[in-house]
């Protein structure tokens, strides 16, 4: 079953508005969740790693006032895209290991975002 | 640059056929490889990871590993119309954790009925 849940699984905004999408780990702390980008077509970016009661660590070229990270809990992380505009439009997908470091990675159900 | 290539495809295979996905990276010093499963619309799926060089078997799906040529295969056997996918390779930074993936593009697999 799903160890990992992501809320909503899609969402439509209007461009200039933000969106918070809700990652959170089933039946296990997760004190490290990560953040995936997909455009369509291509391949899943890491966005930024989140950290429960520290600041999130941005991957280059990721900009961290737009898509804010919140990881408040042992068990949920947020990503808020601010000020969307329609090229922010993807297919968020937050993720997190199942044990150690050396654990494979599992992710969420995924977010489709379009930006109008 | 780290690079991990798979082929686009699509890759058409005739159900029950065995159905063969090849990624090679760039990296030398990558420990990990992972295959997986995505749906059109749907997040990624593990179905296998490898870390040594060799076969590994589960079920129907066989992963192999080649160090020496940074080349890394899926193998599915008796493929069935529901592992119609895109087929994602990924592989781990030498000495990093797990999360921090690079990921192919995908190579789609039609599996005919």
């Amino acid at each position: 079953g799903a160890v990992v849940s992501q809320h909503p699984s899609w969402v439509i905004c209007k461009s200039g508005t933000s969106v918070k999408i809700e990652c959170r780990s089933l039946d296990f702390q997760a004190t490290t969740m990560f953040w995936y980008r997909q455009f369509p077509k291509q391949s899943l970016m890491l966005m930024a790693t989140s950290n429960e009661g520290s600041k999130a660590t941005y991957e280059q070229g990721v900009e961290k006032d737009k898509f804010l990270i919140n990881h408040a809990s042992l068990t949920l992380s947020t990503l808020t895209v601010t000020s969307a505009h329609p090229e922010d439009s993807s297919f968020y997908i937050c993720s997190a290991l199942v044990g150690s470091d050396n654990s494979p990675l599992h992710f969420g159900n995924g977010t489709r975002l379009t930006v109008t | 640059q780290k690079e991990v290539e798979q082929n686009s495809g699509p890759l058409s295979v005739p159900e029950g056929a065995i159905a063969s996905l090849n990624c090679t990276y760039s990296d030398r010093g990558s420990q990990s490889f992972f295959w997986y499963r995505q749906y059109s619309g749907k997040s990624p799926e593990l179905i296998m990871f490898i870390y040594s060089n060799g076969d590994k078997e589960d079920g129907r799906f066989t992963a192999q590993l080649n160090k020496a040529s940074q080349y890394v295969s899926l193998l599915i056997r008796d493929s069935q119309p529901s592992d119609s996918a895109t087929y994602l390779c990924a592989v781990n930074p030498p000495g990093g954790s797990n999360y921090k993936l690079t990921f192919g593009k995908g190579t789609l697999l039609t599996v005919n009925p």
